[in-house]
């Protein structure tokens, strides 16, 4: 079955750049939109943006100057990384199959991170 | 900026039907905003009930549907089971120019 698992810090200090991986496994990564969410601490979830197979992406646009995604489809493996970070960002992270008008079906289990010197 | 509302909370005895909805502050919904909903336990990550209105993953139970209803989108769980208790959240879609826009999800007690 299909399954996705994120990688990362889980600390990571002010003003840096956090950089999460998300590895697919029992799926081909093509044809395909991946998605990146978080959730903070007791709060819903928010979805930070997709991106296709062939590399297109879409960002939320109160986090689009600080998100960069990318994809390698030979590794099976999407990333995400999120610059300037605060203690806004504290929040646990998702990657999951789908983003646009695609359905999201998979999710993985989720990583938290956490911004604080 | 576009607000997509769902009740904070609902409480449902064992056995019994509940409907949760979705809306948006664009106006009604249709089947092109693709609505999704989403079932996150305490302490699990979410996982996808319905995609596209009504259709199920091979993992929904079947107690849980999928509609549209007076504009918004719908969520019944007919046979509430205590394993339902969880926060749900809704997703929508707005076209090739914007994200699609979460709900702040409803908190579901099965008592």
């Amino acid at each position: 079955q299909v399954q996705l698992q994120e990688s990362g810090p889980g600390l990571v200090k002010p003003s840096e750049t956090l950089s999460l991986t998300c590895t697919v496994s029992g799926a081909s990564m093509n044809s395909y939109y991946w998605s990146w969410l978080r959730q903070p601490p007791g709060k819903g979830l928010e979805l930070i943006g997709y991106i296709y197979y062939s590399g297109s992406t879409k960002y939320n646009s109160s986090l689009k100057s600080r998100v960069t995604m990318a994809v390698d489809t030979s590794k099976n493996q999407f990333s995400l990384k999120l610059s300037s970070l605060t203690a806004a960002d504290t929040a646990v992270y998702y990657c999951v199959r789908g983003g646009g008008w695609r359905a999201i079906d998979y999710w993985g289990q989720g990583t938290p991170v956490t911004v604080s010197s | 900026q576009t607000v997509v509302t769902q009740e904070p909370s609902l409480t449902v005895s064992p056995g019994g039907t509940v409907t949760l909805t979705c809306a948006s502050s664009t106006g009604a919904l249709t089947t092109y905003s693709y609505p999704s909903w989403f079932q996150q336990r305490p302490g699990q990550a979410p996982r996808t009930l319905i995609y596209s209105t009504n259709n199920k993953h091979s993992w929904t139970p079947a107690r849980f549907s999928g509609s549209l209803l007076g504009g918004k989108a719908a969520l019944t769980l007919s046979g509430a089971q205590p394993e339902d208790e969880a926060d749900y959240y809704c997703l929508l879609y707005y076209g090739a120019d914007q994200l699609p826009v979460f709900g702040g999800g409803t908190k579901l007690t099965v008592l």
